[in-house]
């Protein structure tokens, strides 16, 4: 069965520092969606791509925060500086398009700032 | 985007039937609903979709008034397994499938 890639599984990094998160979506779909889970809480969607074109990125800390995804298949999330309140869940997603499909997540990236 | 409530946890035994119902009072025409499933350090997983009355497949049943303000969703005979994060949303479908999450409700099966 197709599924969502992401790495790493597990991040730890130093405030200030920068981190990047790698996502694959099922083969095939269009569009991509990144989001954030805090412990306890619903996951936050931080950008949606449609193909290489970024759809929403209402949520997303572009101070710091910024996902590409250059040629409209895999996708990268980063975070430059990193501060100890990004320390979270980054869950990656993927559906065929833009309809009332259903959505594939991957397993996640657990980051830790210290 | 429409609203959604739901109860932030539930308990129940294994073997029992479960209703968790989400409120969505300002549901729009042409907006769906979706229940995902979410396991501790898991994404979450799609279970169910519908627009309105029941639709039923092989892991649960939604139901959905006809006022469409509400919608119920069915776990038959739980098991441990099932102990999870039920997430409830209301999105149209021309918009790109809205996914927003709330806090979802957390239901604990135990024996």
């Amino acid at each position: 069965e197709a599924e969502v890639a992401q790495s790493p599984r597990y991040k730890i990094t130093e405030k200030s520092q920068a981190v990047a998160f790698w996502c694959d979506p099922i083969s095939g779909h269009a569009t991509l969606y990144w989001y954030r889970q805090i412990l306890g809480q619903g996951p936050e969607l931080l950008v949606q791509f449609q193909d290489e074109s970024v759809v929403d990125d209402s949520q997303l800390p572009k101070d710091r925060f910024s996902a590409e995804r250059l040629k409209g298949v895999d996708s990268t999330l980063k975070i430059q500086p990193a501060e100890l309140g990004d320390s979270a869940m980054y869950l990656c997603a993927s559906s065929l398009n833009r309809g009332r499909t259903e959505a594939f997540f991957g397993q996640g990236t657990r980051l830790t700032v210290v | 985007l429409a609203k959604t409530t739901q109860p932030i946890s539930m308990d129940s035994y294994e073997g029992q039937e479960v209703n968790i119902t989400c409120s969505h009072n300002n549901i729009a025409t042409n907006d769906y609903i979706t229940w995902y499933q979410q396991f501790p350090s898991q994404g979450p997983r799609f279970i169910i979709q519908g627009y309105k009355t029941k639709v039923t497949n092989e892991v649960a049943s939604l139901f959905i008034p006809a006022d469409r303000k509400s919608s119920t969703l069915s776990l038959p005979r739980v098991s441990l397994s099932d102990t999870a994060v039920y997430y409830c949303l209301v999105g149209p479908s021309n918009s790109g499938y809205a996914l927003n999450f709330g806090k979802g409700t957390s239901l604990l099966v135990t024996p």
